[in-house]
Order: structure tokens, then C-alpha cells, then sequence
């Protein structure tokens, strides 16, 4: 089966400009998270979608990062306007379901902010 | 809320020695534990997880686990490694509560020959 698939693999920009990453989950996973992970450490889960809908978005930093996931498959991750905290690799995941299903996880896409 | 700790940031290991890498957790409902492998610029692919049942538990290329209730541990162990092995292990919690797994800091693993 195909993987999870995120684009772009890396991307650079400056403080203060905004920037869009985009998943494509394991066709027929309902459940898809974004997880931030920066250098040295674990990834720590950003949102959870169940379908088309939010799980949980608790430590999503909502006043300049958002997230969609219409029609309950492709998801886009934004954020607006960057930080330098912000440089980190995004990793998308999804599983069939929420209870203890595996998350398969894409490549991630890598932010650098200058 | 539970958390995770791995207590070495760092395994050097030589070919075809045996590793171990450590993770202890801290919850106060019933977990659910995995370890989880990450090879450079790439995601994450699931080595094991422990749900219920036999506390040992055998997982892909080679690895297992063992859950420790008494001791809030869940180590891994290779009897012998490959250079293809060298990587960065993460050990992951979630509770029953939830099911979100809240990651540790990670181990690397470098084998050398």
C-alpha cells in the first residue's frame, strides 16, 4: 500500500512570512495527526482529525497555526506569520482509528526560518 | 497525563553486540506502550507495542520489549545489532484515557564495526 505522502520535503522562509504543508494519508485511515518535532526531541502531537473532524487541537498554537482536513482525507497544515521557534519537522501520521491503531508516519517536511 | 522518559540520549555499540535502551514512564491510569524507529530524514515506523497480555514482546528486525509494571519500564533489547540498526529509537506512552502518545526525547543508536 502507498505510505503517507507529505510535500514539500523542506522548505525555507523568513520570520514573520506564512507557509502550507500538505498530507495525503493511507487511503481509507480516518485518523490523521500533525506532530511538531524539534531538533532533539520527540515529536509532540500539533492536531488530531477523526474524519473531517477535530479530536483534539489542545497544544495547537492557535493564533498563528491552523489546520484543515476537508472531505476527511487530504489534510494542509499553516502556519501565519512564522517564528524562528517554528524550525522543525512536521510529521504527518494516520491509522485506521484512534484506539491504539499504528500511526503511520510520512517524512515529514523540514521548516527552516531564517 | 503520562509522560515518558529515556534515560540515554546516546548508544554507541559495536556490530553484532547486544543493546539495550531504556524507557521508564509515569501515569496513573492503565498505558499503552511502543517503541518506535527513525532512520535519517525519514518518518517513523513502529518497532512494538506492548497493549495487554505477555509482558515480552517480540517486534520487526530482530527487536523486543519488556513491560515492567512494577517498575513503570518498557526497555528494548537486540541481541545483536547491525550497522543497519544505527538510527534514533523513540520509546511512546498513551493511557486509556486518551490514546495519545506522548513521545520521550529519543535514544541514538550508532553501531560501528
Amino acid at each position: 500500500e502507498a505510505g503517507v505522502a507529505q510535500s514539500p520535503r523542506y522548505k525555507i522562509i523568513e520570520k514573520r512570512q506564512s507557509v502550507a504543508f500538505w498530507c495525503n494519508p493511507i487511503s481509507g485511515h480516518a485518523t490523521l495527526y500533525w506532530y511538531q518535532q524539534i531538533l532533539g526531541q520527540g515529536p509532540k502531537l500539533l492536531i488530531q482529525f477523526q474524519n473531517n473532524g477535530v479530536v483534539d487541537d489542545s497544544q495547537l498554537p492557535k493564533d498563528r497555526f491552523s489546520a484543515e482536513r476537508l472531505k476527511g482525507v487530504d489534510s494542509t497544515l499553516k502556519i501565519q506569520p512564522a517564528k524562528l521557534e517554528d524550525s522543525a519537522v512536521y510529521l504527518c501520521a494516520s491509522s485506521l482509528g484512534y484506539r491504539n491503531q499504528p500511526q503511520h508516519f510520512g517524512d515529514g517536511t523540514r521548516l527552516s526560518i531564517l | 497525563a503520562q509522560s515518558v522518559t529515556q534515560l540515554d540520549s546516546q548508544v554507541p555499540v559495536f556490530e553484532e553486540a547486544p543493546v539495550e535502551l531504556r524507557c521508564n514512564y509515569s501515569s496513573s491510569v492503565s498505558v499503552y506502550l511502543f517503541w518506535y524507529v527513525q532512520y535519517p530524514n525519514q518518518g517513523l515506523q513502529l518497532l512494538l507495542k506492548y497493549l495487554s497480555g505477555s509482558t515480552l514482546v517480540k517486534g520487526i528486525n530482530g527487536f523486543e520489549a519488556e513491560f515492567n509494571k512494577s517498575q513503570t519500564s518498557f526497555h528494548l533489547r537486540k541481541p545483536s545489532v547491525h550497522i543497519s540498526d544505527t538510527a534514533e529509537y523513540f520509546c511512546a506512552v498513551s493511557s486509556s484515557n486518551d490514546y495519545k502518545l506522548s513521545f520521550g526525547a529519543g535514544t541514538t543508536v550508532t553501531v560501528r564495526a
